[in-house]
């Protein structure tokens, strides 16, 4: 069964760091997305992207967030200076292009910012 | 926010069904019901969505009620590894770009008991 993947799957980064999220979406899929799940907490939204560009973003989604389709297989998330409160599972995820096509998620990126 | 309410946790024998509870009195008629788990930490798990109808695949059913105010997810013979974190979600129809964000609230804790 086709899936999300992403990498790595765990990274520890200095605060201030740049930090770069890799996720390869399900084939054929054209909507992506991230979401963050900090500790204890809800999964939360941070952003989607369709047609090489961000169609919605989160308050969260600040202008220390960016994301790319760099080569039309892989989706990144970058964080360009990280802070202590970034430290979170970032899971990515994508679907199909028609609406209400089923949200795939991938296993999920854990970053700890020390 | 979350459109659905869910009870914090349940419990249930493994070998007997699991019934998971999720009120959306405030659903829209164009509105799905999706059903997403989480084990431990992983990424969210799709199980099952439906409009109005009652629903059946090989993980589960999902029987929504007449006025679709309620929904109950049922696990017809939990497992072990069914212990999870089950989200009910209101799909939320957005007008920008049809991004069709998944809005998480806090789920319900499942624990199935030896």
């Amino acid at each position: 069964e086709p899936e999300v993947t992403q990498t790595p799957s765990h990274q520890v980064t200095q605060m201030g760091q740049e930090v770069i999220l890799r996720c390869v979406p399900i084939s054929n899929h054209l909507y992506f997305y991230w979401y963050r799940q900090i500790l204890g907490q809800k999964v939360e939204f941070l952003v989607s992207f369709y047609n090489n560009e961000i169609s919605e973003k989160s308050e969260i989604f600040d202008d220390q967030f960016s994301v790319e389709r760099p080569d039309g297989s892989n989706f990144t998330l970058k964080i360009r200076s990280t802070k202590l409160e970034d430290s979170a599972m970032y899971f990515c995820a994508s679907r199909w292009w028609q609406e209400r096509n089923t949200i795939y998620f991938g296993e999920g990126s854990w970053l700890t910012v020390v | 926010d979350a459109k659905t309410t869910q009870p914090t946790s349940m419990d249930c024998a493994e070998g007997r069904a699991a019934n998971l509870p999720c009120n959306h009195s405030t659903i829209s008629g164009n509105e799905y019901v999706y059903w997403y788990r989480q084990i431990h930490s992983q990424g969210p798990q799709y199980i099952i969505h439906g409009l109005k109808n009652n629903e059946t695949n090989e993980m589960a059913s999902l029987i929504i009620t007449e006025d679709r105010k309620s929904s109950t997810l049922i696990l017809p013979h939990a497992t072990l590894r069914d212990t999870a974190v089950y989200y009910c979600i209101v799909r939320v129809a957005t007008t920008q770009g049809g991004s069709e964000k998944l809005v998480f609230g806090k789920g319900t804790k499942l624990t199935v008991n030896p």
